[in-house]
């Protein structure tokens, strides 16, 4: 079974202040992993996702993040926080060889921007 | 653009109604999900749904059930709704068979039983 953990319900940076949001998942088979980001009101929108390959993945918005397995790690990062970037974001976990692999979400993160 | 409504933004129901929350995608989708999302935990899968009338329960799916009777639509059943089911609801679908796919979300239904 497949499972996502966000450190941090909540965080809060300054504009221009690196943003690191947390991400640790477990996974039996090797896994994909997804990070979703959430405005007010509205549904969710993929900004990264990991796959296979290079484990540095780049996203929309100058969002990244970095897949390590040996950590079982998956955490979001931008150099430069921006006012637009308050959001929920969430970290997901796809798995499984069937036909029919869901997509398992964590808590959810909502990142303040203080001007 | 991968397109998937959901037919209401709000829906304000009655203890015991039976409430029906439709979702249509526009990509030809083989799978599809409702989530339920709640303050601190996040998004919680009901059922989905890999083919047409073909369904699996998702981690909380007492007090609810799915109809996918074509390919474009998936539907959620509250048979008899409770205080407890008012909660935001998240329709979505996803191409390619495995894992390796995203999925794309509606808009959400924020329903409320009173």
């Amino acid at each position: 079974a497949q499972s996502v953990t966000q450190l941090g319900s909540h965080v809060s940076v300054s504009e221009g202040a690196l943003v690191l949001l947390r991400c640790n998942y477990s996974s039996s088979v090797p896994p994909y992993l997804f990070w979703y980001v959430q405005y007010p009101n509205q549904g969710l929108q993929l900004l990264l996702k990991y796959t296979t390959g290079a484990t540095l993945v780049k996203g929309i918005n100058g969002f990244e993040a970095e897949f390590k397995k040996s950590e079982t790690s998956f955490h979001l990062t931008k150099p430069s926080a921006h006012m637009s970037d308050a959001a929920e974001y969430f970290c997901a976990v796809s798995a499984g060889y069937s036909s029919a692999s869901k997509i398992i979400f964590g808590s959810g993160t909502r990142l303040s921007i203080r001007p | 653009d991968v397109k998937v409504t959901q037919s209401s933004r709000y829906l304000v129901k009655r203890t015991g109604e039976k409430v029906f929350l439709e979702c249509v995608q526009d990509m030809d989708h083989e799978n599809m999900f409702w989530y339920r999302q709640d303050p601190g935990l996040g998004l919680r899968l009901i059922y989905f749904s890999y083919d047409v009338k073909m369904k699996e329960k998702g981690d909380i799916p007492e007090g609810y059930s799915v109809s996918r009777e074509k390919k474009e639509r998936f539907s959620l059943i509250l048979e008899s709704a409770s205080t407890n089911q008012t909660s935001m609801y998240l329709c979505a679908s996803s191409g390619t068979r495995g894992p390796n796919t995203e999925a794309f979300f509606g808009q959400g239904t924020r329903l409320t039983v009173v």
